[in-house]
């Protein structure tokens, strides 16, 4: 089976523009998680959808960040505009508990430059 | 009360040496214990979980030590080897409850196993 496929895998692009990120969950998954890793806060929830429904999205940094999941097969996370404190690797994890206290499967992640 | 705190945030280990990484957490409805393993340019993947009704759970040379009333549990890698050399995260939740749970991730512990 594959895993939690996420594109591109590398952006590197300049302040104030517009980034979107992908994510294709596990099939069968009905729960898919955003996350964003850095050195200095570690691994971060943003958003959480159950059922294509964001349930929690209290880890959304500000205003210029935007998600969305339009069918069970398929997530964006948006950026715009974009900022220099922006770059982080961003994870999609999913699952098929319905809850997001269970075991995540995570894809390999975006490593997002902001230059 | 959501915080897991996990220490230490560094670790060096001789190979076949034993490696331990501890985790302490406050909120006494978590039952739900994981440990993920992050390899270089990889995302976190589940490496063994624990429930609180057992002290104790071992999977290969994996072992989670669990100590309910000290709301603590300890990551240890027997024989540590080379290939061990990764990132590991601890993490708690609730099971129980419903959707708008999640897991509450530690602040990862970055192993390096010397050969």
């Amino acid at each position: 089976d594959a895993g939690v496929i996420q594109s591109p895998r590398h952006e590197v692009t300049e302040m104030g523009q517009e980034v979107t990120l992908r994510c294709k969950p596990i099939s069968g998954h009905n729960s898919l998680f955003w996350y964003r890793q850095t050195m200095m806060r570690g691994l971060e929830l943003l958003i959480y959808f159950n059922n294509n429904v964001p349930i929690d999205d209290s880890g959304m940094p500000e205003d210029r960040f935007s998600a969305k999941m339009p069918n069970a097969s398929f997530s964006t996370l948006k950026i715009q505009p974009s900022e220099p404190r922006d770059s982080a690797v961003y994870f999609c994890a999913s699952n098929k508990s319905g809850t997001g206290a269970g075991e995540q499967y995570f894809g390999p992640g975006t490593r997002l430059t902001v230059t | 009360q959501q915080q897991v705190k996990q220490s230490p945030q560094s670790l060096i280990v001789q190979k076949g040496g034993i490696s331990i990484i501890n985790c302490a957490y406050e909120n006494t409805a978590f039952d739900y214990f994981p440990w993920y393993q992050q390899f270089p340019g990889k995302g976190p993947a589940l490496l063994i979980a624990i429930r609180p009704d057992v002290s104790e759970k071992k999977e290969g040379r994996f072992t989670i030590s669990f100590n309910k009333s000290a709301k603590q549990f300890s990551l240890h890698i027997m024989d540590s080897q080379p290939g061990d050399s990764a990132t590991y995260f601890c993490a708690a939740s609730m099971l129980r409850g419903g959707a708008t749970n999640k897991l509450i991730f530690g602040t990862g512990t970055l192993l390096a196993v010397q050969p």
